[in-house]
């Protein structure tokens, strides 16, 4: 089974940081794009972050430009985000996503998702 | 960046009825264009991608067709599992972006 385990949600002051990692088994993890995506309840879902399988090249939000960094550990099948001077509006569910084989802007697979609450 | 239209926000409709939602781009988009569900604390599932194609596992009452800035996505006989919000989320520039989202409602 093609799985997505997201951890490291927790509840931290505006400015503060924090890094989320996603394991992911039952599939070749190097093989495809990762993406995290955040969401308020009750709201649509926001496209963070996407790293690409091998090369990892990367691309980011306007809104976590130069905060926000994406990374992975392919030995370890380990998807990250690397969250620093975090703010009140980062506060959502965080969800890591596979992306397609092709195109791999579309999400097939996704975790659960890790609780993020940014507040004093 | 590009912004995405749904509507409608909100639908009511029956077990066995047919329902459309929309979804328009601010510009044109090619067929880059996905449908997902979301049923209430759970993550979104991909039902279409390519504007019209029909992911793995997803019932053929799911289809979607469209291109450049105007798509539908239509559930052909609704059945109770298919209650939930649907979202379009777009793909031909980055930053990735997802509709506001309609929900479906039971009537």
């Amino acid at each position: 089974e093609e799985l997505l385990v997201e951890s490291g949600g927790d509840l931290v002051h505006p400015g503060g940081s924090l890094r989320l990692s996603c394991a992911a088994s039952g599939f070749s993890f190097r093989s495809y794009f990762m993406h995290w995506v955040r969401q308020v309840p009750g709201k649509e879902p926001e496209w963070v972050s996407q790293i690409e399988g091998e090369e990892t090249r990367t691309a980011y939000a306007d809104f976590v430009k130069g905060r926000f960094t994406i990374s992975r550990d392919n030995a370890k099948n380990t998807l990250y985000l690397q969250m620093n001077s975090l703010k009140g509006e980062d506060t959502a569910v965080y969800y890591c996503a596979r992306g397609l084989s092709y195109p791999a802007q579309f999400m097939d697979v996704w975790g659960k998702g890790t609780t993020v609450t940014v507040a004093s | 960046a590009i912004q995405l239209t749904q509507s409608p926000s909100s639908l009511s409709a029956s077990v066995g009825d047919a329902v459309t939602i929309t979804c328009r781009a601010s510009q044109g988009i090619s067929s880059g264009l996905a449908w997902y569900q979301q049923i209430p604390g759970k993550a979104p599932r991909l039902l279409i991608y390519d504007a019209s194609t029909l992911e793995n596992g997803v019932p053929s009452r799911f289809s979607g067709s469209g291109s450049g800035t105007d798509f539908t996505l239509t559930i052909a006989s609704l059945q109770p599992e298919d209650f939930a919000t649907y979202y379009c989320q777009q793909f031909n520039t980055f930053p990735i972006i997802f509709g506001h989202g309609t929900r479906l409602e039971i009537k």
